[in-house]
């Protein structure tokens, strides 16, 4: 079965300095990846996805991530961050492509400090 | 209202009592989902409905039973639940499931006493 690790629990960044929130996943076929964010008292949003194509993908604020078969890995990056941006940040991958079935990971808490 | 609604935001039961959950998706969507946040654990999918059919039921205690009577609705309906059942329960929508984006409601925090 497909798994989703998010290595960080919590990753403390300043205002304006680039972020990295780790993402590595499981599985022998292929596979759509996402990253959704979720604001205190709000449901989550989609940031991005990879479905097939450009390894590098741009999603909304900034945020970027970029695909590794070799490494099974789904970074999120953005290069400068904003109070803002302080949100639980979610991996997810699905299974096929005709389930809408999604599966997590943990979830990461940026927290910008001014 | 746009987008994902979820009534109440809020619920607080006991063991013994019987509620529901409600989702409305006002985005022309036709398949909507269940999911379970409890505090550090991954997101749980509990259920999928395509047209108004079930087609995902993730292992889930009968004491949940989801109902979806239109596109546009979807309740979860709670009876004799446990503590262990306190979470957050989000519900979503998505055009279809071919990977679509599922779009999020805010959620109802539900406390189990």
């Amino acid at each position: 079965a497909q798994s989703v690790t998010q290595l960080d629990s919590q990753v403390p960044v300043f205002e304006e300095a680039p972020v990295e929130l780790r993402c590595n996943y499981s599985s022998s076929v292929s596979v759509y990846l996402f990253w959704y964010v979720q604001y205190p008292n709000q449901g989550l949003q989609l940031l991005l996805k990879y479905l097939s194509g450009s390894t590098l993908v741009k999603g909304i604020n900034g945020f970027e991530a970029e695909f590794n078969k070799s490494q099974t890995s789904f970074h999120l990056r953005k290069p400068s961050v904003h109070i803002s941006d302080t949100a639980e940040y979610f991996c997810a991958v699905s299974e096929s492509r005709n389930t809408g079935k999604l599966i997590f990971g943990q979830g990461t808490t940026l927290q910008v400090k001014p | 209202e746009t987008g994902v609604t979820q009534t109440p935001r809020h619920l607080v039961m006991g063991m013994t009592n019987k509620k529901s959950l409600k989702c409305e998706q006002h985005l022309g969507h036709n398949a909507m989902y269940w999911y379970k946040q409890s505090a550090k654990k991954p997101l749980e999918l509990m259920f999928v409905y395509s047209l108004e059919e079930r087609v995902e039921n993730n292992s889930v205690p009968s004491r949940f039973s989801p109902e979806c009577p239109n596109s546009s609705h979807l309740f979860l309906h709670l009876h004799t639940l446990q503590p262990e059942d306190s979470a957050l329960y989000l519900c979503a929508s998505s055009q279809g499931l071919q990977l679509y984006e599922q779009y999020f409601g805010p959620g109802t925090r539900l406390t189990v006493t």
